[in-house]
């Protein structure tokens, strides 16, 4: 499979805890983005790296959150102490000349 | 602020209708935009992309327009087939970023 890749699909997880979703783009793809989902919205962005470069945050991304491209390939994104208000699902893509492609998704579910 | 509306919010039609999805921007020194598919639960899928110095494109039964000075796109798909049913979203880009509106949910009924 030669698409942006997500993991995990799916998390349950505690108000409080802390959770990770990978994302795996698409290998000759030097943008990547990190969006977030609510239902019946469209997706909100969150960051975009050049490379290893985290060049645009938005206000979105509170301190909780923080994403990295440690070797400008696959991308992480953490958030710490989960809320209720984070359940979502968040959306990587990677972009290849003017137009980006999607990742299935991770949905998050914080109880 | 940089804002995409759609308009209707959601649409329900016969198969073999002919309709039309209208996106509106309020900042037009776009880049370009793009039109997505969503399935349920899934990610977007790309379905047309209009640069700033086109008019529209055009693939298959879908046709996009873009009108830069009235800060507005349409899609346009003819024919239209249960397997069309999905949210419909526009995303304009103001350089990497995408901004997208809040998408046309259609169903098409058999």
């Amino acid at each position: 499979d030669t698409g942006v890749s997500q993991d995990p699909r799916h998390k349950i997880t505690k108000r409080g805890q802390n959770v990770t979703f990978r994302c795996d783009p698409i290998s000759e793809h030097n943008r990547l983005y990190w969006y977030r989902q609510t239902l019946g919205q469209g997706p909100e962005f969150l960051t975009y790296f050049q490379n290893e470069a985290q060049l645009e945050k938005s206000r979105l991304l509170s301190d909780r959150f923080s994403a990295e491209r440690p070797k400008g390939s696959f991308s992480t994104l953490e958030i710490q102490r989960t809320e209720q208000g984070d359940s979502a699902m968040y959306l990587c893509a990677s972009g290849g000349g003017n137009t980006i492609y999607f990742g299935e998704g991770s949905w998050l579910t914080v109880v | 602020k940089q804002e995409v509306t759609q308009i209707p919010a959601a649409l329900s039609v016969p198969e073999g209708e002919n309709l039309v999805l209208n996106c509106s921007f309020t900042d037009s020194a776009i880049y370009n935009l793009q039109w997505f598919r969503q399935d349920p639960g899934k990610g977007l899928t790309s379905l047309l992309l209009i640069q700033s110095s086109q008019r529209e494109q055009t693939s298959g039964r879908l046709n996009a327009s873009l009108d830069k000075s009235s800060g507005r796109s349409t899609l346009y798909i003819a024919a239209s087939q249960p397997g069309d049913s999905a949210t419909y979203l526009c995303a304009v880009s103001y350089g990497q970023n995408f901004v997208f509106g809040p998408g046309t949910r259609l169903s098409v009924l058999p």
